[in-house]
């Protein structure tokens, strides 16, 4: 059974500076590994999907990558600003089922 | 476009009671996921549908059921419900076997 845990819990940073998100799994049958954003009380908004054959994925100032071999994701967010303060959650998909296992999230805040 | 819509945005019910949260999935969206989140955890999968037909099921007890439509909206059914069940439910659409899902804004329910 797949498990996936996200530390820190909580992190909290200066306007401008450059950060890591960290996500590990456990089955590294792992179909592919999204991360997703999501503000208080809300819905979750997906900020990238890398499928297992890849290694990393870039968006903006966002840079995801995905090393099956040690069971581990980071998510890398340059320039942080204070609309970046949200819970960033990690979900991985293992092959041959069509459910996304989720870790419990990193709360960041970015301070002004 | 629409994305998924939720309803109710909120909901009060007490122990005992029953509950049906509904969703309609994205324009041209014929699958639809369904997840509980409890406060400060991530998404937990409850069950899939698609086709009018449960594809997959997490480990949730038979008191959570749910429909497809011919129209692929959906409805999550809760009976006998638990104060345990108090919970951010979130639904997911997507097109076949897209790896990429979107998300609603959930429905709050709170159970007393």
């Amino acid at each position: 059974k797949q498990e996936v845990t996200q530390i820190p819990a909580a992190l909290s940073v200066p306007e401008g500076e450059n950060l890591v998100l960290n996500c590990s799994f456990t089955d590294s049958a792992i179909y592919n590994l999204q991360w997703f954003r999501q503000d208080p009380g809300k819905g979750l908004t997906s900020l990238l999907l890398i499928q297992s054959s890849q290694r990393e994925q870039t968006s903006g100032r966002l840079n995801a990558s995905l090393d099956k071999s040690s069971g581990r994701s980071t998510l890398y967010i340059a320039a942080s600003q204070p609309g970046d303060s949200a819970t960033y959650l990690c979900a991985g998909r293992d092959t041959g089922r069509r459910a996304l296992t989720f870790g419990s999230g990193t709360r960041l805040q970015v301070q002004p | 476009d629409a994305g998924v819509t939720q309803s109710p945005t909120h909901l009060i019910k007490t122990r005992g009671q029953q509950v049906t949260l509904r969703c309609s999935p994205k324009s041209g969206h014929d699958t639809v996921s369904w997840y509980q989140q409890a406060l400060g955890q991530g998404p937990q999968f409850i069950f899939q549908y698609y086709e009018e037909e449960e594809r997959q099921r997490g480990n949730f007890p038979d008191r959570f059921s749910g429909h497809q439509f011919p129209n692929y909206s959906s409805e999550l059914n809760v009976n006998a419900l638990l104060l345990g069940d108090s919970a951010l439910y979130l639904c997911a659409s997507s097109l076949g076997s897209s790896d990429t899902q979107y998300f609603g804004p959930g429905t709050r329910l709170t159970v007393l």
